[in-house]
């Protein structure tokens, strides 16, 4: 079964920093999806960025990109130039496709705060 | 263009009450996902569609709880005889073609069982 883990349960920097959160991850898949998300203070839930595996890039989104560290089963989400409006829970998600489900399963989450 | 749909925002039930979520996807999304999210946690499957048809249902905690979607569009999920331990954020999701693609998010529902 795939298994998606996010070790950090919260974070506090200062504005205007970079911030590197961790997420490794466990599938029998050659081919997989990862995901990451973000979760506002009123629940609102809005995609970031996605790595494919098959990609060796890792993806940028503007002021979000991945490290993609595929034989450490790693994928870990930076911040660069921090803003207040960055605070909220970031989700590590993984697309699974086993015995004909198609799943996305997140981890726990990591609080990020952004102090001023 | 529209962004996924849901309501109500909020419900708080007794213990044995029934309750209904609603979801409207974004159009033309084929796919749409029902999850739980409890307190502090990230979200759970329960049941997923494509078009009309259920995918998976095997996350589906117990019979108390059902989800439809007849004309593959809009759907409910409703559960019957609510228990304190069904306490949650229900959001739903769709997304084109299945979940290697960006699954969008509604605003969700969060529920209290009291």
């Amino acid at each position: 079964a795939q298994k998606v883990t996010q070790t950090q349960t919260s974070i506090s920097v200062m504005e205007k920093t970079t911030v590197t959160m961790d997420c490794v991850y466990e599938t029998r898949d050659s081919s997989y999806f990862l995901f990451w998300y973000k979760q506002t203070a009123s629940g609102e839930i809005v995609f970031l960025i996605r790595q494919d595996s098959y990609k060796k890039e890792n993806a940028t989104e503007g002021h979000y990109s991945l490290n993609f560290q595929k034989p450490k089963s790693s994928i870990g989400l930076i911040i660069t130039a921090t803003q207040i409006e960055d605070s909220a829970v970031y989700f590590c998600a993984m697309r699974e496709n086993t015995e004909g489900a198609d799943r996305l399963t997140f981890g726990k989450g990591t609080q990020l705060i952004i102090q001023p | 263009e529209a962004g996924v749909t849901q309501s109500p925002r909020y419900a708080v039930l007794q213990e044995g009450q029934a309750v209904s979520f609603w979801c409207d996807p974004i159009s033309g999304h084929d796919t749409l996902y029902w999850y739980q999210q409890p307190r502090d946690q990230g979200p759970q499957l329960l049941v997923y569609f494509r078009d009309e048809a259920v995918i998976d249902n095997s996350q589906l905690p117990s019979d108390r709880f059902s989800a439809v979607r007849p004309k593959g569009t809009n759907s409910t999920l409703k559960i019957q005889s609510a228990k304190q331990g069904d306490t949650a954020t229900y959001l739903c999701a769709s997304s084109f073609m299945g979940s290697q693609n960006t699954l969008y998010f509604g605003a969700g529902t969060r529920l209290s069982v009291l």
